[in-house]
Formats: C-alpha cells, structure tokens, sequence
C-alpha cells in the first residue's frame, strides 16, 4: 500500500546550522508531496508541495525536491532560526484519490 | 490564508459526557475530513465527506459520529466520552477536483477527558 517514511527525531540543531529531514514514499499511483509543519499549539500548515518529478517545492526558505528514481522528498534548509522550531510531517495524495498519506512527523528543536 | 475554524480549542470534560467538536470553512471546499492526533505525533483519518449529506468512515476505527448538513459545517461528535478519546482532533478541508489538492487544516481541538 501507499506509504510514507521519514526520519524519527526529535532534530536538535544550533541556529544556523542546515537542516535536512529525510523523506521517502511507496505509492502504487502517481502521487503528489507534500510537507507540512505544526507549530506548537497548532493545526498543520502547507510548507511547500511537489506535482511531478523533478519539480522543486519551497518556501520560507525550505526546499525539497521531488526525486522518483530514489521515492524520496527530503526536506532542506540552509540556515535554520529558532522560529523554525516546529514538527514537519511529509505526506502524499496519489493522484485521483482523496486520502493524505502521512509520515510520523519530525520534531525539529533550534537553540540560539 | 485558510479559513478554517474549530472550536473550541481545548476541552476538559468528564467521563460519560456528550461532546460535540464544531467544525467550519468558509471557501465552499466540498471535502471535509477530521484527523486524531496521537500523543506520538502520528495523525489518523478517523472520518471524511465528499459533500453535503455524503460521510465516510477513514482509515482508524473511532467511536465518534459525524455529520454534513451544510457544505461549511462538519462537526464531529462523541455520544459518551472516555479517557481513551484524550487526543488532539484536527479538522481539514479542500476543493473539489485533483489540481488543487493541498488540504487546509483548522488550528484542532486538544480534548482531556478524566
């Protein structure tokens, strides 16, 4: 069945430092990915998404890249803040279907 | 920006309550879902709706009823709550059709029940 992994945390990294979380997927279809991130004491929130292979998402300065011929959507950062202390859970939706698929969820925690 | 709200956001209730967590969005989205949130992290769809009168059961067994009288209204309600149903329940929403297939999810609902 379709599936999500990615790398357990919590990810503890100094201000600054880059960040990657791994990510990677079994899907019987065509999916689309996704990452998205909680903020303590909140709902989830769309960080960026994929369509098609080889497309790059990215936003507030995270980036992943759809990669088919590894199944994987790792997400990066360069120079990571404190505000980006949050978890980040990657998922997928294969195409014509209406089920979000989701990892366990990556905790990330920054120090200054 | 999302429009999509729940309420209320924390609730501590007692054993053998009736409880009912609202949910509602103001972007005419035709699918509605709600998602249990674990202590671990781990989110599991517990129901979904396609539409007004339409409500399907998702992938976790969950002793919660719903219902979709109105496009922008999908609550969720528990007839007699246990300390097993203590989760964090978060609420989502898209359009219909597979090119917009980003969900937007509600800030949730942390229930307690002691």
């Amino acid at each position: 069945g379709d599936s999500v992994t990615q790398m357990e945390g919590p990810v503890t990294l100094s201000e600054e430092a880059f960040l990657t979380i791994n990510c990677t997927y079994t899907a019987t279809g065509y999916p689309s990915l996704f990452w998205y991130v909680q903020y303590p004491g909140e709902g989830l929130q769309l960080l960026l998404k994929a369509t098609k292979a080889d497309d790059k998402g990215s936003n507030k300065g995270f980036e992943a890249t759809y990669r088919k011929e590894t199944t994987s959507f790792h997400l990066e950062k360069g120079s990571v803040q404190v505000s980006d202390s949050a978890v980040y859970f990657c998922a997928l939706i294969v195409y014509n279907t209406d089920k979000l698929i989701f990892g366990t969820g990556t905790r990330l925690q920054v120090f200054p | 920006e999302a429009d999509i709200y729940q309420t209320p956001r924390y609730l501590v209730i007692g054993t053998g309550k009736k409880i009912t967590l609202e949910c509602s969005q103001t972007m005419g989205h035709d699918k509605m879902y709600w998602y249990q949130q674990d202590p671990g992290m781990e989110l599991h769809l517990i129901h979904y709706s396609y539409g007004v009168n339409s409500t399907e059961k998702g992938d976790l067994s969950s002793e919660s009823t719903v219902s979709r009288i109105r496009t922008e209204h999908f609550p969720l309600t528990l007839e007699s709550a246990r300390p097993s149903h203590t989760s964090q329940y978060l609420c989502a929403s898209r359009p219909h059709g597979t090119l917009n297939n980003e969900q937007f999810f509600g800030p949730g609902t942390r229930l307690t029940v002691l």
